[in-house]
């Protein structure tokens, strides 16, 4: 069975400071990975998304995500974060049976002025 | 506007009065999927449509039906709701080839309370 892990429940950072935030994910065979951006009050955004090739995947919004199979990790990264970024964060990851997608538990991203 | 539509956005309910929530979608996309989001338990798949009178069971169907009669509709329904039916639930729908790589589209939400 497929699952994704997202360890941060909450982040907060400064405007204009870069941003990581933590995917890992279990998948027997090549997964397909992506991030969603949930801005209060709305539903989910597609940031970006992975299939196979280049590993470093950009995204809408300046965003991107890097691929690593060793450490079965999808982090998503921002050089420098804009108070709009203010939003909950969810990775997900898909290939399952009945091509299912399976979403993290999410990150809340606060940002300080 | 491709879009995926919500009614009521909104809804607080008594235990056991049975309710609906719509959705609906323009895209003219097969697959179409229902979630409910917790806090710290992300999004759960509650059921999903591939395609008009194909329907199947998510991670969390207790408590709930689904018809899909139509390709551009796809109703939740409680028939009996309960407090732990509580939530924020999202309609979702994409094209069918390729669910598990294609991007997911997603309505606005419904928060739902059931006191």
């Amino acid at each position: 069975a497929q699952s994704v892990t997202q360890p941060d429940i909450h982040i907060t950072v400064s405007e204009g400071a870069s941003l990581e935030l933590r995917c890992n994910y279990s998948y027997g065979a090549t997964p397909y990975l992506f991030w969603y951006v949930q801005s209060p009050g709305q539903g989910l955004q597609l940031l970006l998304k992975y299939f196979s090739g280049d590993t470093l995947v950009q995204g809408i919004k300046g965003f991107e995500a890097e691929f690593k199979r060793s450490q079965s990790s999808f982090n998503l990264r921002k050089p420098s974060v804009h108070w709009s970024d203010a939003a909950e964060y969810f990775c997900a990851v898909g290939g399952g049976g009945y091509q299912k997608v399976t979403f993290g538990t999410g990150t809340k991203l606060q940002v300080i002025p | 506007e491709a879009q995926v539509t919500q009614n009521p956005r909104y809804l607080i309910t008594v235990t056991g009065k049975k309710l609906t929530v719509t959705c609906s979608q323009n895209m003219n996309h097969e697959y179409m999927s229902w979630y409910r989001q917790d806090p710290g338990l992300g999004l759960r798949q509650i059921y999903y449509s591939m395609n008009v009178e194909v329907t199947d069971k998510g991670d969390v169907p207790e408590g709930y039906k689904v018809s899909r009669k139509e390709k551009r509709n796809f109703p939740l329904i409680l028939e009996s709701p309960s407090p732990n039916q509580t939530s924020l639930y999202f309609c979702a729908s994409s094209l069918l080839a390729g669910v598990s790589y294609n991007e997911q589209f997603f309505g606005p939400g419904t928060r739902l309370t059931v006191l």
